[in-house]
This record gives structure tokens, sequence and C-alpha cells, in this order.
């Protein structure tokens, strides 16, 4: 357990649902990210966030992505009118400025 | 795109040492190499970084060229927990502190095998 935590653990929605994930990151880390991974494939940067400053977004995040961190502290990602190229596993890592980051557990979602 | 080149798969018998390759031939000198690990259906683990000194922590020891365009990622004694795709990523390291996110390739699939 590396303090990071993801709810909820498994996710399986049906095509054009719209669905929520949270992570809550470790107390005091300022910087929080959302990656996406699709089997076989190694994690893709999504997001990032500092405090509640939402600093970069990768160019795989289609309008139908938004993540939010409104107090600096949780964040959550929605995903709307899923489609079932959305199916992945959804990670969240936190760090506090430093030079390594902690990862959750991941969000594994599927879209029939 | 990932800027390593790493072997898709590698065996290692328990109690031996793993030792790890990595290409990054096009690294420049504000960046890092890093190394992730992933155990199975758990989200990617820190195990350590270096820029051009060899380092060495309580999970393994990163050997980098003098030239930087290589490094090992040594597991000293493997056990059958070490199973797992290890990731090997150069990142960006800027003088005031930030530092670029982590790019992933597809990483070395290592077995530990008893």
């Amino acid at each position: 357990d590396t303090g990071v935590s993801q709810d909820p653990r498994h996710k399986i929605t049906k095509r054009g649902q719209n669905v929520t994930f949270r992570c809550d990151p470790i107390s005091e880390h300022n910087r929080l990210y959302w990656y996406r991974q699709t089997l076989g494939q190694g994690p893709e940067f999504l997001t990032y966030f500092q405090n509640e400053a939402q600093l970069e977004k990768s160019r795989l995040l289609s309008d139908r992505f938004s993540a939010e961190r409104p107090k600096g502290s949780f964040s959550t990602l929605e995903i709307q009118r899923t489609e079932q190229g959305d199916s992945a596993m959804y990670l969240c890592a936190s760090s506090l400025g430093s030079l390594r980051e902690f990862f959750g557990p991941g969000t594994r979602l599927t879209v029939l | 795109d990932a800027k390593t080149t790493q072997p898709p798969s590698m065996d290692c018998a328990e109690g031996r040492a793993a030792n790890l390759p990595c290409n990054h031939s096009t690294i420049s000198g504000n960046e890092y190499v890093y190394w992730y690990r992933q155990i199975h259906s758990q989200g990617p683990q820190y195990i350590i970084h270096g820029l051009k000194n060899n380092e060495t922590n309580e999970m393994a020891s990163l050997i980098i060229t003098e030239d930087r365009k290589s490094s090992t990622l040594i597991l000293p004694h493997a056990t059958l927990r070490d199973t797992a795709v290890y990731y090997c990523i150069v990142r960006l390291m800027n003088y005031g502190g930030s530092q670029g996110n982590l790019i992933f390739g597809k990483g070395t699939k290592l077995s530990v095998k008893p």
C-alpha cells in the first residue's frame, strides 16, 4: 500500500454511460497525476495537477474526459459517453515536488 | 514515444542477480534515468533513479555508462516476488526542480524462476 487510494477498483459500464473515478493522494503531496494503461502497454500520461491547478493535459485527453482537483486534495476523473476504446486501467499517482511518484492500485474500467 | 529500448522479456533464477539493460542513446544532459516496476494488477512502483553516477538503495543498484547512453538495473538476489514488468524511463529535470512526466515504454517482463 503506497498511501494513494483509488475508488472504485473495478467499474463495468455500458457504452454511452458516464463514469467518475476518485483518487485520494498522500495527504501532503501537492502533485497529482492521472495515467491510463491498456493491456500489454505501459501507462500513458493523461494530466496532472499542482495543488488545484491543472497544469498539463495530454492530447489523449479528449473532450469527453475531464479531471478536477477542487481543493488540492482528492481528484476526480470523469468520462462522458463512454466508448469501448475507453476500457483500460486508470492510474493515479501523487508526489511532493520530489523526484518520485507514488501510484495507486488503479481503477479498471470495462465498457460493454 | 519512449526514449528507451529494453528487451521485451528476461528470465532469472531465484537467488541470482537480475541484470536488466536499457539503451537511451539520445539522452540529454538534464535527463535522469528512472526505473519503475509493475507487478501484475498493481500500480507502478518506484525503484531507483540516477543522473550519471551509479546509485544503490535497498531495492537495487543502477549502473549508468560513462557516456550515459545505456544503463543496467541490478537486483542483487532476485526472489519470486520480483517477477514484474520493469520500465526504464528518461526524464527531464529542470533547474527549478520541476520534472517532466513519466513516459513509459513496454518495459522488460522479468520472470524469476525457482
